[in-house]
């Protein structure tokens, strides 16, 4: 089944403690993002990858830092997390960055750092 | 920069009756339109999406949204709501100009509640 893995599904952190949230994709895509989403501000993207050791900043990427070493897997590390990070994280892919292109949802990560 | 205005934060239907969330844009250049919708504890799932052609788009569980470039609006429709399409939705735009500027930009989201 196609489909973004997102782990884990809930944490709880405490301010200041490195973490890590993992995604895959098992559907060969090029492009990987990050996407942050607020109540009222809908999702706002963090980063974002087109391809293999390929990665920029999104909109709002203060505080977090990813990595593309192979290409399913895109990470989030939050080195120094803060409760201004607590929010509800998703993970998408698609398969270019064409304007055409839908993209592919993970099921989330809620984070809480306290 | 491009952007996506949702400007209504929930919408109450009755089961059966028609239902419209509201989406209008901006964009420099051709604009690429996109529903998506969110069901709870769920990630995104894709509805539909405007590329060219008709103003008119069919997508996913009977959905159907309506392009209109002179009023740079994309409003999701559909002729008889049911319960289960209780959810929030979200409408987004990916511009086509260059390197970033083809990322997806949001909505704030669109609760929609059905009611029996």
């Amino acid at each position: 089944e196609a489909q973004v893995t997102q782990n884990p599904r809930y944490l709880i952190t405490v301010t200041g403690k490195k973490l890590t949230v993992t995604c895959s994709q098992n559907m060969n895509h090029e492009y990987m993002s990050w996407y942050r989403q607020d109540p009222g501000l809908g999702l706002r993207q963090i980063y974002y990858s087109m391809n293999v050791e390929v990665t920029d900043k999104g909109d709002v990427p203060e505080g977090y830092k990813v990595s593309r070493k192979e290409k399913r897997n895109f990470p989030l590390i939050l080195e120094s997390p803060s409760p201004n990070q607590t929010s509800l994280y998703f993970c998408a892919s698609s398969l270019s960055m064409g304007v055409r292109t839908e993209a592919f949802f993970g099921q989330g990560t809620r984070l809480t750092v306290v | 920069a491009q952007s996506v205005a949702q400007p209504e934060d929930q919408v109450n239907v009755a089961e059966g009756n028609p239902l419209t969330v509201k989406c209008t844009y901006s964009v420099s250049g051709n604009p690429y339109l996109f529903w998506y919708v969110q069901y709870p504890n769920r990630g995104l799932q894709f509805l539909l999406k405007y590329i060219t052609g008709d103003n008119l788009v069919k997508g996913s569980y009977g959905f159907e949204a309506e392009f209109n470039k002179s009023q740079t609006s994309f409003h999701l429709k559909k002729p008889s709501a049911l319960v289960s399409d209780s959810a929030l939705y979200f409408c987004a735009v990916r511009g086509f100009t260059s390197g970033s500027a083809r990322q997806l930009t949001f909505g704030s989201g669109t609760q929609l509640t059905v009611l029996p």
